[in-house]
């Protein structure tokens, strides 16, 4: 049974302040995704990350693909409080196969 | 954004009925999916779609059926509602290829008395 890991679960921080979230799956796959959800709302897709190595960047977040370790990274930097969401990660194992994690409730703090 | 609503936003409904749930794309994507969404669980996937009449099981399919007979179209059926689908509902959409950013619709609430 695939699973996918995020931790922490929930992270409360200090604007400003930097901080990172990770992602741990259990198979072999070289695509992951992360989403944004907002209370209440649908999901907004980040990030796709196709291959090993691979690194995004989007205004405050970076996101980072090791297949080899099965670990994905979303980086904070300097948070505002308009990054207080919650985010997934994604794995996709077959192409059409999505498996996401509990996801990481964030809440920035001033 | 992709174009994609669901219908209806919110249902509540008793124990054993059938439910069928509507996903509407304008985007021409070949690719549909139907997810639950759960405190503890993140996104489940129910079922997908890679094309007019085909479709196949996701991770949680047991109790629930699909059909897309035009590409813009996907529905969800609760064959006999439980209290255990209560859940939030998320259709998503992506074009080819497949391993792509999925857009999601805005979400339905089921709630199964």
């Amino acid at each position: 049974e695939l699973k996918v890991e995020q931790n922490p679960l929930f992270l409360s921080m200090q604007e400003g302040k930097n901080y990172t979230i990770y992602c741990n799956y259990s198979t072999t796959s070289d695509r992951l995704y992360w989403y944004r959800q907002d209370p209440g709302k649908s999901l907004e897709s980040l990030f796709v990350l196709l291959s090993n190595g691979a690194v995004k960047q989007e205004g405050r977040l970076m996101a980072s693909l090791d297949t080899k370790a099965r670990l994905s990274t979303l980086h904070i930097t300097a948070a505002v409080h308009d990054l207080s969401a919650t985010y997934f990660c994604a794995v996709d194992i077959s192409g059409n196969q999505f498996y996401f994690g509990t996801g990481t409730s964030l809440t920035v703090i001033p | 954004d992709a174009g994609i609503t669901q219908s209806p936003r919110h249902k509540v409904t008793e124990t054993g009925t059938p439910v069928t749930l509507r996903c509407h794309q304008t985007e021409n994507h070949r690719y549909m999916y139907w997810y639950r969404q759960d405190p503890g669980h993140g996104l489940r996937l129910i079922h997908y779609s890679y094309g007019v009449k085909d479709t196949d099981k996701g991770e949680v399919s047991d109790g629930y059926s699909v059909s897309r007979s035009k590409t813009e179209d996907f529905l969800l059926t609760l064959e006999s509602a439980t209290s255990s689908q209560t859940s939030v509902y998320f259709c998503a959409s992506t074009g080819l290829p497949a391993f792509n950013e999925q857009f999601f619709g805005p979400g339905t609430r089921l709630t199964v008395l």
